[in-house]
């Protein structure tokens, strides 16, 4: 199955709070598992990366946490600002020539409020 | 350091018509992929093309979608007798032949295409 599943669909938090989304999957043949922020009008950006061989991965105020056995994992936005509302969208990937595309969860918009 | 260009940002098109939308990678990719996106929802997988092959068009439908991506100029994603359910933001992303390990993809800003 190549599907990932994506919660919240949508999610507010305070400023200087901490923004959790979630993400599950199912095919353990992926081996990437990216998050892309866009904003509106514009394309994805990649935001941040894990490969399962990690349970988690820190680049500033965002964090990727990793189950590998529960075929988790989420991404954390700390002191979130307003500056970070946009979707974030998480994808999973296998590196298997043909089958290299990114599969996409289904979006959370974040609204971040003052 | 130009990203991945897509053009038009903005397409009307009627039912019937065609429309095409063009992606010009970045410089040094020769992998692009197409993703199409609805309202409300995410991405959806269409077609992974390298320089003169499609690799996975697994996500195209079956009918008046096509796409290529020819030795030289841009890809090319055309859609033929345009529907209303047509009307959608349309996504190229390009990669870096994949190698060892993953490239990240990069995407342009898309192509927003309405169908009257």
């Amino acid at each position: 199955q190549q599907q990932v599943k994506q919660s919240p669909q949508s999610l507010i938090v305070q400023k200087g709070g901490i923004s959790i989304i979630n993400c599950a999957y199912e095919n353990t043949a992926f081996d990437y598992f990216p998050w892309y922020q866009q904003f509106p009008g514009k394309g994805p950006a990649l935001l941040i990366a894990i490969r399962p061989d990690v349970s988690e991965k820190k680049e500033g105020r965002f964090t990727i946490s990793f189950n590998k056995s529960a075929k988790q994992f989420s991404l954390h936005i700390m002191d979130s600002q307003p500056g970070d509302s946009a979707t974030y969208f998480c994808a999973a990937k296998t590196n298997t020539g043909t089958a290299s595309k990114l599969t996409f969860g289904t979006g959370t918009r974040l609204q971040v409020t003052l | 350091n130009a990203g991945v260009m897509q053009n038009p940002r903005h397409l009307v098109r009627r039912r019937g018509q065609e429309a095409r939308l063009r992606c010009s990678p970045m410089k040094g990719h020769s992998h692009v992929y197409w993703y199409r996106q609805l309202p409300e929802e995410g991405l959806k997988f269409m077609v992974y093309l390298q320089k003169e092959n499609i690799i996975d068009e697994s996500g195209m439908p079956k009918e008046r979608f096509s796409a290529e991506f020819p030795k030289e100029g841009p890809s090319i994603l055309r859609i033929q007798q345009v529907v209303r359910g047509d009307s959608a933001a349309y996504f190229c992303a390009s990669s870096p032949p994949q190698g060892r390990g993953n490239s990240p993809l990069h995407f342009g800003n898309g192509t927003r295409l309405t169908v009257t």
